[in-house]
């Protein structure tokens, strides 16, 4: 699975739009890219994944570029429930269930 | 629809120990994955198995081990403890091993080895 790099932390005004950026330059085109993120002391959420479309779902936006080296996590109206750690992850289909986490970004919201 | 569901949340076991833990997946979902969450190593892949029968393995020792119910409960075992072994160890759910199904995570079992 392709590398990815995320900034190791993030800060957000409550009520704002949260925007997380990730870079996955190596992607290949096979590979969709995902976010999970992990609320303290809970297990991982799934988010949202993507292929090269734009994505909306009722908890966020993935907005991936036209060459799919980087994406786009958008919270749009970020509430302190949403201070967490993002994961971003590449991956291929039809090959298990395995997630490939890196070290994530640590988003706060601050009222 | 109940989540998934981990047992022990706590485990406090000494050195050369060994341990067994619990995964209850989703009702309906066949696949169950786990992972090790270490402060220095962050969240590792450590074997995901689906109808009874190991899909994928991660760089673990042979320490680590697990297994599939037909009821597609799932357990892991680690033997003979090392201090490096504490650590939060979550499932995950899913419905088929293809990739395509969202996976569920459970609260993990947060093991300390003294």
């Amino acid at each position: 699975d392709a590398k990815t790099t995320q900034p190791t932390s993030m800060d957000c005004a409550e009520g704002r739009a949260a925007n997380l950026p990730c870079n996955h330059s190596t992607i290949s085109g096979n590979e969709y890219v995902y976010w999970y993120r992990q609320i303290h002391s809970q297990g991982p959420q799934y988010i949202i994944h993507g292929l090269k479309n734009n994505e909306t779902n009722e908890m966020a936006s993935l907005i991936i570029t036209e060459d799919r080296k980087s994406s786009t996590l958008i919270l749009p109206h970020a509430t302190l429930r949403d201070t967490a750690v993002y994961y971003c992850i590449v991956r291929v289909l039809n090959a298990g269930n395995m997630l490939t986490f890196g070290g994530g970004t640590r988003l706060m919201v601050k009222p | 629809k109940a989540g998934v569901t981990q047992t022990p949340r706590y485990l406090i076991k000494t050195r050369g120990q060994q341990v067994t833990l619990s995964c209850s997946p989703i009702s309906g979902h066949r696949s169950v994955s786990w992972y090790q969450q270490t402060p220095g190593q962050g969240l590792q892949f450590l074997f995901e198995y689906f109808s009874e029968t190991q899909r994928n393995k991660g760089n673990f020792p042979g320490r680590f081990s697990g297994r599939q119910f037909s009821n597609s409960r799932s357990e892991m075992n680690v033997s003979t403890l090392e201090l490096g072994d504490s650590a939060l160890y979550l499932c995950a759910s899913s419905f088929s091993t293809s990739g395509y199904n969202e996976q569920f995570f459970g609260p993990g079992t947060r093991l300390t080895v003294l």
